[in-house]
């Protein structure tokens, strides 16, 4: 069995400031975890994906992640926001590469000046 | 690279007709789709895992004579929701599993169909 949460369904930063989206997953066996981004009526773009090797993740736009097991977490971060980050975030996980994903609840994420 | 289209991106249509929704991966062959629903404001919900050349897998409480699956081809899933009622409008999404060593399985989306049903 698998499930990710996913705190805080709505998340405001200012412009320039750190962004941190926080997902903490259960697995059965070592997870692959995944971030994807979706923006208002389009589809899912993937971010970053953990997948065994190194814990700390870097994906597109700037985004990381760090895979901390003990904590069983997956936060994402990113150091400065920007305007155009204002989306939607996915958390998911899979036990393996042919699992299924299963997401979270999602987090939005505004933006401000 | 990792490019997956759906066609159409919206469409409207009458309550009981049947509506087909193409799933499209362009650049890598996929023997493994998934078609996903999603509300608004709300997280993806797993419909069903579409295998090439064999019978999808829907989960559990989705009808499988209502949303028929086909995976004709390792480029090509579609999903065609029959006899549509208004309570199936909502935004569809599709992806595919890019099985190459470099993708490690993951699986790229499309870009949604937004159904409404009158």
């Amino acid at each position: 069995a698998q499930s990710v949460t996913q705190l805080g369904s709505h998340v405001s930063v200012s412009e320039g400031a750190l962004v941190l989206l926080r997902c903490n997953y259960s697995s059965s066996v070592p997870p692959y975890l995944f971030w994807y981004v979706q923006y208002p009526n389009q589809g899912l773009q993937l971010l970053l994906k953990y997948t065994s090797a190194a814990t700390l993740v870097k994906g597109i736009n700037g985004f990381e992640a760090e895979f901390k097991k003990s904590e069983t977490s997956f936060h994402l971060t990113k150091p400065s926001a920007h305007m155009s980050d204002a989306a939607e975030y996915f958390c998911a996980v899979a036990q393996g590469t042919a699992s299924k994903l299963t997401f979270g609840t999602g987090t939005r994420l505004q933006v401000t000046l | 690279g990792a490019v997956v289209s759906q066609h159409p991106s919206w469409v409207i249509c009458k309550s009981g007709t049947s509506v087909k929704i193409e799933c499209r991966s362009l650049d890598f062959q996929a023997t493994t789709m998934f078609w996903y629903r999603q509300f608004p404001k709300q997280s993806l919900m797993l419909m069903a895992t579409s295998n090439e050349g064999s019978k999808a897998t829907y989960e559990q409480g989705v009808e499988k004579d209502k949303f028929l699956i086909n995976h004709a081809s390792l480029t090509l899933s579609t999903l065609t929701v029959t006899s549509a009622h208004p309570e199936d409008s909502s935004f569809y999404i599709c992806s595919a599993r890019d099985p190459s060593g470099r993708a490690e399985g993951t699986q790229y989306f499309g870009p949604g169909t937004r159904l409404l049903v009158l």
